[in-house]
């Protein structure tokens, strides 16, 4: 089936630093989507990737998608505390009768030091 | 719009007791719906995709006798965990599929279960 991979698995920052994430497929992906987390919560839903080589932007977070489709990244300038949560991608393929299903990523888990 | 609740929030019971969790799409009609579980710092697994009307479909070492799933309407799923044990302790979260343009999974808050 399909395989995601995601890291790093953890990532400590100091407030104010940058943070990245990374996915990865060995296969092509119809999209990606990424999910934030936070502690004791339920998976948010951020964005969807479609196209080949589109970045997209929410405020401090720039989301990438490979111009092959087979990686994405998720980049956030100048982490806050309120950034801390674990960041999962997931990719989302077609899998009959009109239905999809999302393959998630381990996620990888933001810690903010103030 | 778009929005999905899961009921109970979360449960304690005893080992050998049956549990059953409700998700519905408020305001959607959702043809599937999928069941995850996660473990503590670990990543969201599909259990299942219930269909409306027809039997789930299961994944790979999931035991469809152990987790019962009822898709009975398009906006409401019922999944039952049966004569649970501690190792079932988990977090449990449905999404739905609008059946219109569903390509978006919107996902329910989740349900803790603690099988003591």
């Amino acid at each position: 089936g399909q395989q995601v991979m995601q890291i790093p698995q953890y990532q400590h920052v100091q407030e104010g630093e940058d943070f990245t994430t990374y996915c990865n497929s060995s296969t092509t992906l119809s999209n990606i989507q990424w999910y934030k987390q936070r502690p004791g919560g339920h998976p948010v839903f951020l964005i969807q990737l479609v196209k080949s080589g589109e970045v997209k932007k929410q405020k401090r977070l720039t989301f990438q998608f490979g111009e092959a489709k087979k990686n994405s990244s998720l980049h956030i300038t100048a982490t806050q505390t309120t950034d801390v949560g674990t960041y999962f991608c997931a990719a989302n393929t077609y899998s009959g009768a009109g239905s999809y299903q999302l393959t998630f990523g381990k996620g990888t888990k933001l810690s903010v030091i103030p | 719009g778009a929005v999905v609740s899961q009921h109970p929030s979360w449960v304690i019971c005893k080992s050998g007791t049956s549990v059953k969790i409700e998700c519905r799409s408020l305001d959607f009609q959702a043809t599937t719906m999928f069941w995850y579980r996660q473990f503590p710092k670990q990543s969201l697994m599909l259990m299942a995709t219930s269909n409306e009307g027809s039997k789930a479909t299961y994944e790979q070492g999931v035991e469809k006798d152990k987790f019962l799933i009822n898709h009975a309407s398009l906006t409401l799923s019922t999944l039952t965990v049966t004569s649970a044990h501690p190792e079932d302790s988990s977090f449990y979260i449905c999404s739905a599929l609008p059946s219109l343009h569903g390509e978006t999974q919107y996902f329910g808050p989740g349900t803790r279960l603690l099988v003591l």
